[in-house]
């Protein structure tokens, strides 16, 4: 059960440049959320969806975009890499009742 | 969002037992969560409880939900050195879709 898969792991990115992160969930879940985790500063919610073809933005949208066209995938899109978007983002997936969230093991990005 | 506080560091011996403490501010709170952070690793859920519970025990977890005072805590029985981790608290409102989490509570277990 591979549960939410996260790629890449690691990814280092120059100031303009733009990539996408790719996350997929295997558990037919409906929802799914973009997190980033700074030092220190718990996790932040960048967007989120409550199904495929609906998206949501979080406390933290500014710099990226993300899409939903199948319930496994939700990518996240960085368009112009800035230094401030360095972090470990994090993809999350849950069951709607009681919000249960599974995460993946996240991406770790540095923008220099 | 609203607010989600959590002590920053816990130091325990093992055998001792962990009771790391958390507030949260929304009223309307629903489920809340307790996450589990190893070094490098994404979040691993521990345990969650209802809003019109007030205690819950898994093993060696309890949680204890004071409603009143906003108030949640997980205690670890019997802390072992392979507890030490970071320990987020997390809540979902009865209006929100995702989780608003703590900064996380930074556990060492010392021999």
């Amino acid at each position: 059960n591979a549960g939410v898969t996260q790629t890449p792991k690691f990814r280092i990115l120059k100031i303009g440049q733009s990539m996408t992160l790719q996350c997929t969930q295997d558990m037919n879940h409906n929802y799914m959320y973009w997190y980033r985790q700074d030092p220190g500063m718990g996790l932040k919610l960048i967007y989120y969806s409550v199904g495929a073809g609906i998206t949501d933005k979080g406390e933290v949208p500014n710099g990226y975009n993300v899409s939903r066209s199948t319930t496994e995938d939700f990518p996240l899109r960085l368009e112009l890499a800035a230094p401030s978007q360095t972090s470990v983002y994090f993809c999350a997936s849950s069951y709607p009742v009681n919000g249960e969230a599974f995460f993946g093991q996240g991406t770790r990005l540095t923008v220099v | 969002g609203e607010d989600v506080e959590q002590s920053l560091f816990l130091s325990v011996r093992e055998g001792d037992s962990s009771v790391i403490n958390c507030t949260y501010t929304d009223s309307s709170s629903t489920y809340l969560y307790w996450y589990k952070q190893e070094p490098g690793a994404g979040l691993q859920l521990l345990t969650y409880i209802f809003s019109n519970m007030d205690m819950k025990q898994d093993q060696r977890l309890t949680v204890l939900l004071n409603k009143k005072d906003k108030h949640l805590s997980l205690r670890i029985a019997d802390t072992q050195t392979g507890d030490s981790a970071i320990y987020f608290c997390a809540e979902r409102s009865n209006s929100g879709y995702a989780l608003n989490f703590g900064k996380g509570t930074s556990l060492l277990v010392t021999p």
